[in-house]
């Protein structure tokens, strides 16, 4: 039940295209759901997050959705750049700040 | 604002050595992690700090792994003895509960068990 279930595993997409990577959770005290990118040999950043009050959230190029009832969520970066290669992960956590992470999405965009 | 501080940033050793990491969070931040980053796997929590008090270590093997957080501000994560299996970055964290309530990460101490 803490468990983020994250996919696809990897994804290669043209520049300029739309980037999707979805998660699934079960628990539903989990009340903030962030997206961190990782560089390789860096630490994750965070890049966009969401609280399950709202359906959808823009930042630039960087889209969240939420489906609450289907206890799902997405990221979608939308005009694919070869520097937005790197790896990428859902997480969730509760109020006590305890962080639960996706397995990650290694995404690479072809020039 | 300087970030999460963590070392060494690589570290290779044998199996039943032992070995420690160190982070300095960024300041003012009470609340610190440590996650442990196998390769092609995402973060997963060994231990959360609330200043210097543990909220929550239930999955930090506590037969090899153990760590402190004396003084409410840096934080030693140590490992003894060490298997191969524990080969993985170990990555510090600490929170802005204050204001954002985001989480910032170090770039991870790097460990190799031969």
């Amino acid at each position: 039940q803490q468990q983020v279930k994250q996919s696809p595993q990897s994804l290669i997409v043209q520049k300029g295209g739309i980037s999707i990577i979805n998660c699934a959770y079960e628990n539903t005290a989990f009340d903030y759901f962030p997206w961190y990118q990782q560089f390789p040999g860096k630490g994750p950043a965070l890049l966009i997050a969401i609280r399950p009050d709202v359906s959808e959230k823009k930042e630039g190029r960087f889209t969240i959705s939420f489906n609450k009832s289907a206890k799902q969520f997405s990221l979608h970066i939308m005009d694919s750049q070869p520097g937005d290669s790197a790896t990428y992960f859902c997480a969730a956590s509760v109020r006590t700040y305890k962080y639960i992470f996706g397995t990650g999405t290694r995404l690479k965009v072809l020039a | 604002e300087a970030g999460v501080a963590q070392s060494p940033r690589y570290k290779i050793i044998e199996k039943r050595q032992s070995v420690a990491f160190w982070c300095n969070p960024i300041s003012g931040h009470a609340t610190l992690y440590w996650y442990q980053q196998i390769l092609g796997q995402g973060p997963k929590l060994l231990i959360q700090f609330q200043n210097n008090g543990v909220v929550d270590d239930s999955q930090l093997p506590k037969d090899r792994f153990s760590a402190e957080r004396l003084k409410g501000v840096d934080s030693t994560l140590k490992i003894q003895p060490a298997k191969l299996e524990d080969s993985a970055v170990y990555l510090c964290a600490s929170l802005d509960r204050a204001n954002t309530g985001e989480l910032f990460f170090g770039e991870g101490s790097r460990l190799t068990v031969l």
